[in-house]
């Protein structure tokens, strides 16, 4: 069975800061890693999809980083904002269609 | 611009009862599936489909029934519920392949007492 992890589970920073998420897996056969956020009592919504030929991926202030050697991905915000307030969830992607998730990151931003 | 809707967003059943949890895609996505949201288990997936009348089982499917009769919709069927499947329930759907995202729905509160 794959396992994904995310560590810390509870991430608190004052505004402005930069920060890095963490994602684990324990098989490196993926076929891609997805970034997600939850806000609470909403669904996820994809931030950043990462393909297993690819090292990274940027979106504004996000940028998501593959390395499929270690079994790790990163998230990484700039310049933290209160609004970036949310769970935060990979999910990596093997054959058959399956997405395997970690259990998220709760980031709170402090204004 | 709908992407994925469940309903019933909120549902309150007694052990032993029925129901059916809605979720409709208007995308045109072959891939739906279902999961379900435990506190420090993350998502799960329960069923998923990849076309019409095309479903199977994914890592959680005891108590779940699901048939995909049209592209559009793919319903989630508790035969008779149990406090073990109180639980959030999330719809997503995607075009299946591997360089494409997947859509979630907001997601079906169900409590069973």
């Amino acid at each position: 069975k794959q396992e994904v992890t995310q560590i810390p589970a509870a991430l608190s920073v004052p505004e402005g800061e930069n920060l890095v998420l963490n994602c684990s897996f324990t098989d490196s056969a993926i076929y891609n890693l997805q970034w997600f956020r939850q806000d609470p009592g909403k669904g996820l919504t994809s931030l950043l999809l990462i393909q297993s030929s690819q090292r990274e991926q940027t979106s504004g202030r996000l940028n998501a980083s593959l390395d499929k050697s270690s079994g790790r991905s990163t998230l990484y915000i700039a310049a933290s904002q209160p609004g970036d307030s949310a769970t935060y969830l990979c999910a990596a992607k093997y054959t058959g269609n399956q997405f395997y998730f970690g259990t998220g990151t709760s980031l709170t931003v402090i204004p | 611009n709908a992407g994925v809707t469940q309903t019933p967003k909120f549902q309150v059943l007694k052990t032993g009862q029925s129901m059916t949890l809605q979720c409709a895609q208007d995308m045109n996505h072959e891939y739906m599936s279902w999961y379900r949201q435990d506190p420090g288990m993350g998502l799960r997936l329960i069923h998923y489909s990849v076309g019409a009348g095309i479903t199977d089982q994914g890592e959680v499917p005891n108590g779940y029934n699901v048939s995909r009769s049209t592209t559009e919709d793919f319903p989630l069927r508790l035969l008779s519920a149990a406090p073990s499947q109180t639980s959030v329930y999330f719809c997503a759907s995607s075009t299946g392949t591997s360089g494409n995202t997947i859509y979630f729905g907001e997601g079906s509160w169900l409590t069973v007492v």
